[in-house]
């Protein structure tokens, strides 16, 4: 599975947009970009994936640039709620196993 | 549906002492999973299995044995704990390949366990 790298750190104001980065240069045809999350103590939750093109859900939305070497996790109006550690991950289509780095911890500020 | 149950939530263990982590899932999912996950680290898979009587292992066994005898259990053992263990320990489980074309694991609430 491609390495993905996320930023260490981000905060968000409580209402706004929240936009988390992923970089996935190295990312074959066949890999998923997948987005988890994880509040605190929790285990982590499944959120949305994508291939190629952009897609939305109830929970977020994933914008996957054109050469897909980069995406975007989209939480639209962030609440307080949305404070968590969140992961993206590369998968091969067909490994039933998921790598997790280290995430991004996103804050959401009142 | 309950989804992913874990028992103990808590446990405290001395050094060379064994136990045995029990995950349950009632959503008729064939895979199943074991990570553990230290201080400021992601989740590390141990062992994970592809359905009932098979298990393979992760990134990190050693010191890990685990057993599905019946498909809706994974049971992660520790024979003779170690200091190193000390972690939270999550169990997942996902419908398998064969019955979607992604990925998405369903996780459970964890076990925290101390080795002194």
């Amino acid at each position: 599975d491609a390495k993905t790298t996320q930023p260490t750190s981000m905060d968000c104001a409580e209402g706004r947009a929240a936009n988390l980065p992923c970089n996935h240069s190295t990312i074959s045809g066949n890999e998923y970009v997948y987005w988890y999350r994880q509040i605190h103590s929790q285990g982590p939750q499944y959120i949305i994936h994508g291939l190629k093109n952009n897609e939305t859900n109830e929970m977020a939305s994933l914008i996957i640039t054109e050469d897909r070497k980069s995406s975007t996790l989209i939480l639209p109006h962030a609440t307080l709620r949305d404070t968590a550690v969140y992961y993206c991950i590369a998968n091969n289509f067909g490994n039933e196993k998921l790598t997790f780095g280290t995430g991004t911890r996103l804050t959401i500020i009142p | 549906n309950a989804g992913v149950t874990q028992t103990p939530k808590f446990r405290v263990l001395k050094t060379g002492q064994s136990m045995t982590l029990l995950c349950a899932q009632d959503m008729n999912h064939e895979y199943m999973y074991w990570y553990r996950q230290d201080p400021g680290m992601g989740l590390r898979l141990i062992h994970y299995s592809v359905g009932e009587g098979t298990t393979a292992k992760g990134e990190v066994p050693d010191g890990y044995n685990v057993s599905r005898l019946k498909k809706q259990n994974f049971l992660l053992g520790l024979e003779s704990a170690a200091p190193s263990q000390t972690s939270v320990y999550f169990c997942a489980s996902s419908p398998g390949l064969a019955r979607s074309s992604y990925n998405e694991q369903f996780f459970g609430p964890g076990t925290r366990l101390t080795v002194l």
